[in-house]
């Protein structure tokens, strides 16, 4: 069964800092990862996905890499803003299955 | 494109009685749609999926008779929660699929029991 990782649970930075939020997985069967946001309350927003034929993927400040070998993903957040303060959330989906297995998310408050 | 609307975004009822929460996809025909539900700081967990016109299958642990689940459109499949406990309160979370396209979410639906 996969089981999916993140660490750390919460992080807080001053805003400007980058962030660094970390993703692992215990199958490398994986057919692709993706990067959702979660605002309090609120549904899923999809920020990035990375087949796994990729190694990372980018948009505007938002790079994710993708090591399926080891079975660790990186999403990386440049120049923080208050307005990044969420929950990110890495999903991995199994080939040949739309089921996903989600890790429990990483709270990131920017502080202004 | 590719909207998700999930209705109610947020309910409170009485223990004992059974609620419904309906999930739409907006502009595309979902083939198959799924129900997760999520504990506060904890991940999503599948609960079933629904393919339009067939019986939803059901993860293990999780009671079909408890949480029912319809998908008779292509457009609409509904969760509906009987004879609910405060310990069913939850946020449930719908996503929904075309083909070979990643899922799209709805808001979720905040479920308080009391």
């Amino acid at each position: 069964k996969q089981e999916v990782t993140q660490i750390p649970a919460a992080l807080s930075v001053p805003e400007g800092e980058n962030l660094v939020l970390n993703c692992s997985f215990t199958d490398s069967a994986i057919y692709n990862l993706q990067w959702f946001r979660q605002d309090p309350g609120k549904g899923l927003t999809s920020l990035l996905l990375i087949q796994s034929s990729q190694r990372e993927q980018t948009s505007g400040r938002l790079n994710a890499s993708l090591d399926k070998s080891s079975g660790r993903s990186t999403l990386y957040i440049a120049a923080s803003q208050p307005g990044d303060s969420a929950t990110y959330l890495c999903a991995v989906e199994p080939p040949n299955d739309y089921k996903l297995s989600f890790g429990a998310g990483t709270t990131v408050t920017v502080r202004a | 494109g590719a909207v998700v609307s999930q209705h109610p975004s947020w309910v409170i009822c009485k223990s004992g009685t059974s609620v419904k929460i309906e999930c739409r996809s907006l502009d595309f025909q979902a083939t198959t749609m799924f129900w997760y539900r999520q504990f506060p700081k904890q991940s999503l967990m599948l609960m079933a999926t629904s393919n339009e016109g067939s019986k939803a299958t059901y993860e293990q642990g999780v009671e079909k008779d408890k949480f029912l689940i319809n998908h008779a459109s292509l457009t609409l499949s509904t969760l509906t929660v009987t004879s609910a406990h405060p310990e069913d309160s939850s946020f449930y979370i719908c996503s929904a699929i075309s083909g070979n396209q990643p899922q799209h979410f709805g808001d979720g639906t905040r479920l308080s029991i009391l």
